[in-house]
């Protein structure tokens, strides 16, 4: 059974200051996804990464997969309070179905 | 474009009763998904289709949870009857699900937030 194991499971900081999020697992995927969720919304993609190594950034969040394919990080710099919500990542198996992480609570204070 | 569309959006029924919620994935998207999700966890899937048919219902309790998509395009997800526990939101998602692209992203509606109370 594919798992992947998000931390921290909560996250409460200043505005300002910098975070990481950690997605990981013992499996491979073919591709990672990164989603924020808002309170009373569904979740909305912000990034996919494919390749080994692969780094993506939007804006102040950067976003890695691992080269092994089986964990991946969320970087966020100088966090704002419109940062804050429940990111969840998302690793992409053979049966176009997504394994999903438990979500990282995200509360930014200004 | 529009996203996919979910009604109701909040739900409030008693132990027992039934419940129906519907779904109209982006046009063209061929994958459709029904999750369930528990306030502050990751969404569980319920059930996928491809078109019209079922790929995947593993995760859904047939006893009482039925879902069908009907020509394709819409689909719907009942409970008959509903329990205290299936109070939750649930989420309705599409995906183009494009062959040897290897990427499967989703995009989600705004969910019903179930209460059975």
């Amino acid at each position: 059974t594919q798992l992947l194991e998000q931390s921290p499971q909560f996250l409460s900081i200043q505005e300002g200051e910098n975070l990481t999020v950690y997605c990981n697992s013992s499996s491979v995927f073919s591709s990672l996804q990164w989603y924020r969720q808002e309170p009373g919304e569904g979740p909305v993609l912000l990034v996919t990464v494919v390749t080994g190594g692969e780094v993506k950034k939007l804006k102040r969040l950067t976003f890695q997969f691992g080269d092994a394919r089986k964990d991946s990080s969320l970087h966020i710099t100088a966090a704002q309070p419109g940062d804050t919500g429940l990111y969840l990542c998302a690793g992409g198996d053979s049966n176009y179905q997504l394994i999903w992480g438990a979500g990282t609570k995200l509360i930014i204070k200004p | 474009e529009a996203g996919v569309a979910q009604s109701p959006r909040y739900k409030i029924i008693e132990k027992r009763q039934s419940v129906a919620f519907w779904c109209n994935p982006i046009s063209g998207h061929a994958t459709l998904y029904w999750y369930q999700q528990i306030l502050g966890q990751g969404p569980k899937l319920l059930i996928q289709f491809q078109n019209n048919g079922v790929v995947d219902d593993s995760q859904l309790p047939k006893d009482r949870f039925s879902a069908e998509r009907l020509k394709g395009v819409d689909s719907t997800l009942k409970i008959q009857p509903a329990k205290l526990e299936d109070s939750a939101v649930y989420l309705c998602a599409s995906s183009l699900s494009t062959p040897g692209t290897g990427t499967y992203e989703q995009y989600f509606g705004p969910g019903t937030r179930l209460t059975v109370t």
